[in-house]
Parts: structure tokens; C-alpha cells; sequence
């Protein structure tokens, strides 16, 4: 009953260090997702799959980096932090058109 | 594009009091419209949905009603608990086009005992 599962939960980076958030989902879900929360923002959309090899930027894609070679696995690459990478990013999937998505639990990132 | 409008500012309210949060949306076509939850420290969560015109989607005491004419999705509950504070988001996910989910900003619902 594990659904979306993210890693770390939290993390610090100092500027200019690279990291891979890992999120894997048990459900074998098509679509997955790569979302960050700011303040104040609700969520906005880095990077999505609809399959397996398949993937798109979403509205703040600049800074990251995906790769989706298995359904479950969606990883999500930082070449350079910078400062203002410094948020909550949450990974999530669905079956298809019109439905809901499940989230992660999420990574708390702080770039220092 | 697609997008969905939140009212401003978080919401603070007794236990006990009606809770009514403003959701309006554009979109092309016919969108499925959602509320999440989220809890402290935790991810979105699911609320309800409505996928078409006049559904009204309900859980835990809380309820929307899609309303195509006026291109709203309120979330509203009857008497609200402190477990209910919570960041609510409403979100919708297009028929058409990239089929993405695009969420409003959100709003914190703080409940006083």
C-alpha cells in the first residue's frame, strides 16, 4: 500500500551541488509529475511523463532535469542549486485523463 | 490557458462555523474539477471531484457543486472541526490539450477551538 514514495524527505545543498530527488510509484500509473510549492504559490509544474521514455517541461522547468525509463520511476535531477531551488517538491501520478492525482510526501529542499 | 483563481488570504473561523472557500476556473472545454487537502507537514491529499456539469462532489462533511455557468467550484462544510485545519487547493484537469492539473494558490483554514 505504498503509492508515491519520495526521498529524502528533507535536504540541504550548498550552491552549486547537484542531487537527484527519487520518487517511485507502485500503482503503475502512466502519468507522473514533478511539482514545487512555494509560499504563498500553490504549485506550480517542473517537468511531467505520460509514459515510460516519455517526457515534458512544465511551467518553471529551468534548473532541473528528468528521465523516466520505467513506469514506477520518475527521478528528478538539480545540475547546479542555486537559491532559489529552496522549496517543497512533491511527485505524483495518475492513471490518465480525468483523474485525481496521489502525491508524495514530499521534499523539503534548502539551498544554502 | 487553464487556471484556477482562489480567494485571497488564509481563512480563520471557530470550531463550529460554516466554511465556505471561493473557487473559480478557466479552461478550454469540459474540465474536471478537484479539491485537495493538505496537512501539516504532509502531501496533497484528495478531497472530492466533480468531473462534469452539476455534479456535486462530497466527503467528510465537506462539499462542491460544479457550476459551469458561473465557472465555480466552492468548497463548503457545515460546521468545521480543528482537525480541518488544513491548506486547501482546488485544482482542474482538462479534456483537452496536455491533460495537465493546474491548482490555485491555496488557502490555509486555520480552526480555533
Amino acid at each position: 500500500n505504498a503509492g508515491v514514495t519520495q526521498t529524502p524527505k528533507f535536504r540541504i545543498l550548498k550552491i552549486g551541488q547537484s542531487m537527484t530527488l527519487q520518487c517511485t510509484q507502485d500503482m503503475n500509473h502512466n502519468y507522473m509529475y514533478w511539482y514545487r510549492q512555494d509560499p504563498g504559490m500553490g504549485l506550480k509544474l517542473i517537468y511531467y511523463s505520460v509514459g515510460a521514455g516519455i517526457t515534458d517541461k512544465g511551467e518553471v522547468p529551468n534548473g532541473y532535469n528528468v528521465s523516466r525509463s520505467t513506469t514506477e520511476d520518475f527521478p528528478l535531477r538539480l545540475e547546479l542549486a542555486a537559491p532559489s531551488q529552496t522549496s517543497v517538491y512533491f511527485c505524483a501520478s495518475s492513471t490518465g485523463k480525468n483523474t485525481e492525482a496521489f502525491f508524495g510526501q514530499g521534499t523539503r529542499l534548502t539551498v544554502v | 490557458g487553464n487556471s484556477v483563481t482562489q480567494m485571497e488570504g488564509p481563512v480563520t473561523l471557530s470550531e463550529e462555523a460554516f466554511l465556505t472557500i471561493n473557487c473559480t476556473y478557466t479552461a478550454t472545454g469540459y474540465p474536471s474539477l478537484f479539491w485537495y487537502v493538505q496537512y501539516p507537514g504532509e502531501g496533497l491529499q484528495l478531497l472530492l471531484k466533480a468531473t462534469k456539469a452539476d455534479d456535486k462532489g462530497s466527503n467528510k462533511g465537506f462539499e462542491a457543486t460544479y457550476r459551469k455557468e458561473t465557472t465555480s467550484f466552492h468548497l463548503e462544510k457545515g460546521s468545521v472541526q480543528v482537525s480541518d485545519s488544513a491548506v486547501y487547493f482546488c485544482a482542474l484537469r482538462s479534456n483537452y490539450g496536455n491533460n495537465r492539473l493546474a491548482f490555485g494558490k491555496g488557502n490555509q483554514v486555520v480552526v480555533i477551538p
